[in-house]
Order: C-alpha cells, then sequence, then structure tokens
C-alpha cells in the first residue's frame, strides 16, 4: 500500500517553455501532497504543500507564480514550471499523506512518489 | 540551531558491521520520527517510525528514540553493501502545519 506515482519520470525542455509534472497516489486518497525539490548532493527542501480544493501553501522564497500547483482531486496533484530556466533544472519530487487510510499509520506519514528529473536547456 | 540535525558523514562500516545513524532534534513536543532512505539519484523510501520512547525493531532496522534528549537514532545490523545511501530523519513541523522536516541525511557507505 501507499504507493505514489509521478508522471513524467523525466523531461528535458527548452528555456521559456512550461513543463506540468503530476503526482498522484494509487491507493489511497490523499487530502495533502507536499512537492519537494533537490540538486544534486543537496538535502530536500519543501516547496509547497498542496490541499485538495484548496490553494497550495508556499514556502518563503518559492515563487507561486513560477510554480503552479493545482489539487484538482484526493487522488492527483500537479506542479507546473513556467517559464522554465536552466536553473529550474533540478529533481522534483512530490508526497502524498494518506492520513487515517492505513492502521498502522498516523497522519503525519508521508511517501514519496518516484521523482520527476527536469532538465531545461 | 537547525530543528533536525544529522551528521553529513560519510559513515563508512564494513560489511556484516553495525551502522549507527543518529539525529537530534530541537521541538520538544515532537511526536513521530521517521527514518527515510534514499539511494543516488532517486526518491525517499520510508523505512522506519517510532512514536515511543525505546527501541522499534524491524528486520535489521531498529529505531531508537529518547524524548528526554531530543534524539532518535537508526541502527542497522549486518550491513550489506546495498544498504550503503543517504539516510534522512524526519519530523513533524511545530505549529500543526501536517509536514516534515528533513536533516540533511547521513550518506552510509558499506564496503564489501
Amino acid at each position: 500500500g501507499a504507493v505514489v506515482s509521478q508522471h513524467p519520470s523525466w523531461v528535458i525542455c527548452k528555456s521559456g517553455t512550461s513543463v506540468k509534472i503530476e503526482c498522484r497516489s494509487l491507493d489511497f486518497q490523499a487530502t495533502t501532497m507536499f512537492w519537494y525539490r533537490q540538486f544534486p548532493k543537496q538535502s530536500l527542501m519543501l516547496m509547497a504543500t498542496s490541499n485538495e480544493g484548496s490553494k497550495a501553501t508556499y514556502e518563503q522564497g518559492v515563487e507561486k507564480d513560477k510554480f503552479l500547483i493545482n489539487h484538482a482531486s484526493l487522488t492527483l496533484s500537479t506542479l507546473t514550471v513556467t517559464s522554465a530556466h536552466p536553473e529550474d533544472s533540478s529533481f522534483y519530487i512530490c508526497s502524498a499523506d494518506p492520513g487515517l487510510a492505513f492502521s498502522f499509520d498516523r497522519t503525519d506519514t508521508q511517501y514519496f512518489g518516484p521523482g520527476t528529473r527536469l532538465t531545461v536547456l | 540551531q537547525k530543528e533536525v540535525e544529522q551528521n553529513s558523514g560519510p559513515l563508512s562500516v564494513p560489511e556484516g558491521a553495525i551502522a549507527s545513524l543518529n539525529c537530534t532534534y530541537s521541538d520538544r513536543g515532537s511526536q513521530s520520527f521517521f527514518w527515510y532512505r534514499q539511494y543516488s539519484g532517486k526518491s525517499p523510501e520510508l523505512i522506519m517510525s517510532i512514536y515511543s520512547n525505546g527501541d522499534k525493531e524491524d528486520g535489521r532496522f531498529t529505531a531508537q528514540l529518547n524524548k528526554a534528549s531530543q534524539y532518535v537514532s537508526l541502527l542497522i545490523r549486518d550491513s550489506q553493501p546495498s544498504d550503503s545511501a543517504t539516510y534522512l530523519c524526519a519530523v513533524p513541523a511545530s505549529g500543526g502545519y501536517n509536514k516534515l522536516i528533513f536533516g540533511a541525511g547521513t550518506r552510509l557507505a558499506v564496503h564489501p
């Protein structure tokens, strides 16, 4: 249980284009999903918390107009990197909290998707 | 002071030895603690959670929690080269924001 998928797993795009990344919880509903970014040899950096049916909460320093997050259903959140530039090249990872869906978990456990590697040329 | 601190390593242990990974946290009110494993180029994978003081064992892994001293550790018995990865400690953020605060991670290298 607690499987999270991401699509695409990798993407290469030209500078100035937009890229959409999907995050899906496959066997549970997630009212809360999280988006992280990780540069090579660095630690995870939380970008935003995505709540179903409401606006995302962005961490300090993350541009909400550049990183658009939509959490339209209890199993899907999307991150759109708008007008991507080479400095946006990174490993983007989502996670989801199943809440009390699994009896052995509490409401603060996160399960990660496999990540999306974005390269902006 | 960082909220969650880990020694970045690398921690190098021989195959078959016990690897001991440590994590300290600053919020005395923390109730949940998590260990994630992250292989190079991959996303984190949850390996252990612990909520009560003491030890929790799962296969070759043992999590140890000491709330009074504000530290949580992960022991890996009979370490294997396949255990070589970065281990992340995580604690829920204070203030009820339903998010985790991750340590920077400890890189473990198990050599044959």
